[in-house]
């Protein structure tokens, strides 16, 4: 069964520190993968996602993610954090035809 | 604006209570979903639909109904409302049913309260 792993559930960095937050996905075939952002009381946005060819792809925001087969693992990087940065991030798969997310893993930013 | 629009916000229900969230999009999606959000479990998947007049079961689908009626309307029907039904609802749409490839969009969701 397709599953979705996000090891983290709260992490607290500072302003203008690097973050990274894991993400490791159990899938048979080549997966599609995303990670989303909620704000409080917001929905979920589209922060970015990989398909296939480059491992390393760009979001919005200043957001990365870098796809690693040999691990199954989707890890999401910035190198600066930001107060808005604040909020809480979901990783995850897609597959037929429907989406398996993660548990979530809040992030809180301290100045 | 362009969008997923959900209704209402906030809505809070006694037990035994039947109601409907309503949740329309204006992209043209032909894929729409709905999830529920509860501390610790992330989204888990109720309902969805791949085009007008087809639904289908996801995750947690007891209690809840849906129609697919036109493709712009999703709406999610709470039967016979209980307190496990406490959560945050929020509706998904995709513009293909290859939906994995665009990712989805997301109403802001209806917070459900059952006493």
């Amino acid at each position: 069964a397709q599953s979705v792993t996000q090891p983290d559930i709260h992490i607290t960095v500072s302003e203008g520190a690097s973050l990274e937050l894991r993400c490791n996905y159990s899938y048979g075939a080549t997966p599609y993968l995303f990670w989303y952002v909620q704000s409080p009381g917001q929905g979920l946005q589209l922060l970015l996602k990989y398909f296939s060819g480059d491992t390393l792809v760009q979001g919005i925001k200043g957001f990365e993610a870098e796809f690693k087969r040999s691990q199954s693992s989707f890890n999401l990087r910035k190198p600066s954090v930001h107060w808005s940065d604040a909020a809480e991030y979901f990783c995850a798969v897609g597959t037929g035809n429907q989406f398996y997310f993660g548990t979530g893993t809040s992030l809180t930013v301290i100045p | 604006n362009a969008g997923v629009t959900q209704t209402p916000k906030f809505q809070v229900l006694k037990t035994g209570q039947s109601m409907t969230l309503q949740c329309a999009q204006d992209m043209n999606h032909e894929y729409m979903s709905w999830y529920r959000q509860d501390p610790g479990m992330g989204l888990r998947l109720i309902h969805y639909s791949v085009g007008a007049g087809i639904t289908d079961q996801g995750e947690v689908p007891n209690g809840y109904n849906v129609s697919r009626s036109t493709t712009e309307d999703f709406p999610l029907r709470l039967l016979s409302a209980a307190p496990s039904q406490t959560s945050v609802y929020f509706c998904a749409s995709s513009y293909s049913i290859l939906q994995r490839t665009y990712g989805y969009t997301f109403g802001s969701g209806t917070r459900l309260t059952v006493v």
